[in-house]
């Protein structure tokens, strides 16, 4: 059964930066869709971006185009989503998420457990 | 960017009764295989999101078959025959045609 594991709760000043990892174990990892999806209290999710490890290259959400990086390292299955440059409003829960076919975005099947965050000065 | 439109917003519902969810696409989700590109996820309340359908009208594993996805290009819709108490949580539909990928807005069902 594939698990996906986040970091832990961070707090953050504004205008710091954060890296937030997710490892995957149980399955697979190069070829699915990992995705990164951000839930600002009280509020719903939004697809900040989400990348396949063994194409290389990821997709952003316009909404953090400058802002959000998101990698992997193939050696521990371990995804990466770095947001730089934070505002108080970036606080919320952030998780990743993996998709349920090889090379597709679709259907997330796999979570992480979410990362909650908070920016304030 | 593809915009996805749900209703209702809030959905009271009784145990044994049916529920209705839907969702619109501002763009069809229709791709050239024959495949809409629209999930559904429920978020229990403190809890991660999970998969309840994709492809429009597939059942992710271990999905009750009281939750069943129609529709096709623009117009989805979420049923659920016989609604019970631990259904209770906000409801998504997501489209995965195209990056960036957008969710709509949710559909908090509570149970009477």
């Amino acid at each position: 059964q594939v698990q996906l594991v986040q970091s832990g709760a961070e707090v953050k000043k504004p205008g710091s930066s954060l890296k937030v990892s997710c490892k995957a174990s149980g399955g697979t990892f190069l070829n699915y869709h990992i995705a990164w999806v951000r839930q600002v209290p009280g509020q719903g999710l939004e697809w900040m971006g989400g990348i396949i490890p063994v194409l290389r290259s990821a997709h952003y959400a316009q909404t953090f185009q400058g802002r959000v990086i998101i990698t992997t390292d193939e050696s521990t299955a371990t995804s990466y989503m770095e947001l730089k440059n934070l505002r108080v409003e970036d606080t919320g829960v952030y998780y990743c998420a993996r998709a349920g076919e090889p090379k597709r975005l679709d259907a997330f099947d796999f979570w992480g457990q979410g990362t909650m965050v908070t920016v304030s000065s | 960017e593809i915009v996805m439109t749900q209703s209702p917003l809030s959905l009271p519902v009784t145990p044994g009764e049916p529920a209705s969810i839907s969702c619109n696409s501002s763009q069809s989700l229709l791709h050239g295989n024959g495949y809409n590109y629209l999930d559904w996820y429920l978020q229990k309340p403190g809890q991660s999101p999970q998969l309840l359908i994709y492809l429009g009208s597939d059942r992710a594993s271990g999905v009750p078959d009281r939750f069943s996805g129609s529709g096709s290009g623009t117009d989805f819709t979420l049923k659920i025959s016989r609604v019970e108490a631990e259904d209770a949580g906000v409801y998504y539909c997501m489209q995965a045609l195209q990056p960036p990928l957008t969710f709509g807005g949710g559909t908090k069902v509570q149970i009477k």
